[in-house]
């Protein structure tokens, strides 16, 4: 399978716990992109690399969250500190620089009790 | 601020008739437009596109249809099909898709047989 990868694909944690999801993009892919999508919502822009650099982030983005793409290839995204309203469905994304498109992952599912 | 609309969260359509789905947009800086499909527990899945230099994009049984004066796109679906029951997102993004995408909230297609 050559799409874009996540896992896990979900996870149940307790409120104040760090939690670490990670994103495999189509190996061809330079631009990475990490949404947000909570019920009866759209996806939410939370922040983007090209190559290893973090380009963008989403006022979104508190400071309880961190992402990498250390290498270029794969990324991070680590929750510290996680409240209930964190529970979402965190979807990667990637495409290559200048194509429209991006092509998601399946997600991974964050449960906050 | 929401600049991407989908006012029907909803729409029920009966196999073989034509689905229109409708999206409208408030930032006159959007210029590349995008449909996603998505099947519960599933990432979204790219449909078609429509750059704002076009009035409309066929692909198959898809149709987009761009309205630059009334920020207004639609997505014709024909003849509608089971398989076809989903979650569709219309999504804009500026500069001919070189930022991130905005995602609307989405409308759940029913194809009642």
């Amino acid at each position: 399978d050559t799409g874009v990868s996540q896992n896990p694909r979900h996870k149940i944690t307790k409120r104040g716990q760090n939690v670490t999801f990670r994103c495999d993009p189509i190996s061809e892919h330079n631009r990475l992109y990490w949404y947000r999508q909570t019920l009866g919502q759209g996806p939410e822009f939370l922040t983007y690399f090209q190559n290893e650099a973090q380009l963008e982030k989403s006022r979104l983005l508190s400071d309880r969250f961190s992402a990498e793409r250390p290498k270029g290839s794969f990324s991070t995204l680590e929750i510290q500190r996680t409240e209930q309203g964190d529970s979402a469905m965190y979807l990667c994304a990637s495409r290559i620089q200048g194509m429209g498109e991006l092509f998601f992952g399946e997600g991974s599912r964050l449960t906050v009790l | 601020d929401q600049q991407v609309k989908q006012n029907s969260p909803s729409l029920s359509v009966q196999e073989g008739r034509i689905s229109i789905l409708n999206c409208d947009y408030t930032n006159s800086m959007f210029d590349y437009f995008l449909w996603y499909k998505k099947y519960p527990a599933e990432g979204p899945t790219f449909l078609i596109s429509i750059s704002s230099i076009k009035d409309k994009n066929e692909d198959g049984r898809f149709t987009v249809f761009l309205n630059k004066s009334a920020k207004h796109l639609s997505l014709h679906i024909v003849p509608s099909q089971p398989g076809d029951s989903a979650v569709y997102f219309c999504a804009a993004s500026i500069r001919g898709g070189a930022d991130g995408l905005t995602f609307g909230k989405g409308t759940h297609l029913i194809i009642q047989p």
